[in-house]
C-alpha cells in the first residue's frame, strides 16, 4: 500500500519555468512532510520540509504548498535551472512513535536550456 | 562536520554469500534508519535503530536480514544468503536525538549487486 502518492512520474521544463510536483497522503497522523532531491548515484538530500501548522513554506526558489484538508502538498521550483535536473521525492512521517519516512515514488525532473 | 558515511559504496556478491553494509551516523545523531531503493523506485523503510536497540523493524524481510547499532562502532545491515532480488541501493539515514523534528540526513548509499 503506497501511503504517499506522487505525480507526475517525469517532468520536462524549460529553463526559467516553474516546476510543480504533487503529492497526496492517506494517514492523517503524518505531521512532517519533507522533500528530497537525488542526483544519479547519490543519496537523497533534504531540500525543504513543512509541518501542518503552516500552509506554505518558501526557501529561495523552492516553495512547499500544503493543504491539510485535502491531504495534499506540492513542491514548486521557480525559475527552474538545468542544475535542478534530478529526481525529487516527497515523504511523510509522524514525529512521535515510529517516525520512519514514507516516500513517494519520485519525479524525474529535466530542465532544458 | 562529516555527514552520514556508508561503506562500501559498491558491493558485489554471488548468490548465497553474505553482504555486510556499514553506516556511521552524523556526529551527535543517535538514531539510524535503513532504507532500500530498487531501480526507478522510491525508498522503502526497513529498520529504525537507536544505540543497542531496534525500535522498529516492520520493513525488514523476516528472513536473512538483520541490523544492529552497537554501543561502539557503526550500524550494520547484514544480508545472509543473498539472492538476485536483493540487488538494490541501500541507504542509511541518521537524525538527532528525540525532541527535535525528524530531519533525516542520508548517506551516499551502498549499491549491492548480486550475481
Amino acid at each position: 500500500q503506497q501511503q504517499v502518492k506522487q505525480s507526475p512520474q517525469s517532468l520536462i521544463v524549460q529553463k526559467g519555468g516553474i516546476s510543480i510536483i504533487n503529492c497526496a497522503y492517506e494517514n492523517t497522523a503524518f505531521d512532517y512532510f519533507p522533500w528530497y532531491q537525488q542526483f544519479p548515484g547519490k543519496g537523497p538530500a533534504l531540500l525543504i520540509a513543512i509541518r501542518p501548522d503552516v500552509s506554505e513554506k518558501k526557501e529561495g526558489r523552492f516553495t512547499i504548498s500544503f493543504n491539510k484538508s485535502a491531504k495534499q502538498f506540492s513542491l514548486h521550483i521557480m525559475d527552474s535551472q538545468p542544475g535542478d535536473s534530478a529526481t525529487y521525492f516527497c515523504a511523510a512521517s509522524k514525529q512521535t512513535g515510529a517516525n520512519n519516512l514514507f516516500f513517494g515514488t519520485g519525479t524525474r525532473l529535466t530542465v532544458i536550456p | 562536520n562529516a555527514g552520514v558515511m556508508q561503506n562500501p559504496r559498491h558491493l558485489v556478491r554471488r548468490r548465497g554469500q553474505e553482504a555486510r553494509l556499514r553506516c556511521s551516523p552524523m556526529k551527535g545523531h543517535s538514531h539510524v534508519y535503513w532504507y532500500r531503493q530498487l531501480p526507478e523506485e522510491g525508498l522503502k523503510f526497513m529498520v529504525y535503530l537507536q544505540k543497542e536497540n531496534i525500535i522498529d523493524e516492520s520493513g525488514m524481510p523476516k528472513e536473512r536480514f538483520s541490523a544492529e547499532f552497537p554501543k561502539e562502532g557503526p550500524s550494520i545491515l547484514r544480508i545472509q544468503q543473498v539472492v538476485r532480488g536483493d540487488s538494490a541501493a541501500y541507504f542509511c539515514a541518521s537524525s538527532p536525538p528525540a525532541g527535535g523534528y525528524n530531519e533525516q540526513f542520508f548517506g551516499p548509499g551502498t549499491r549491492l549487486t548480486v550475481l
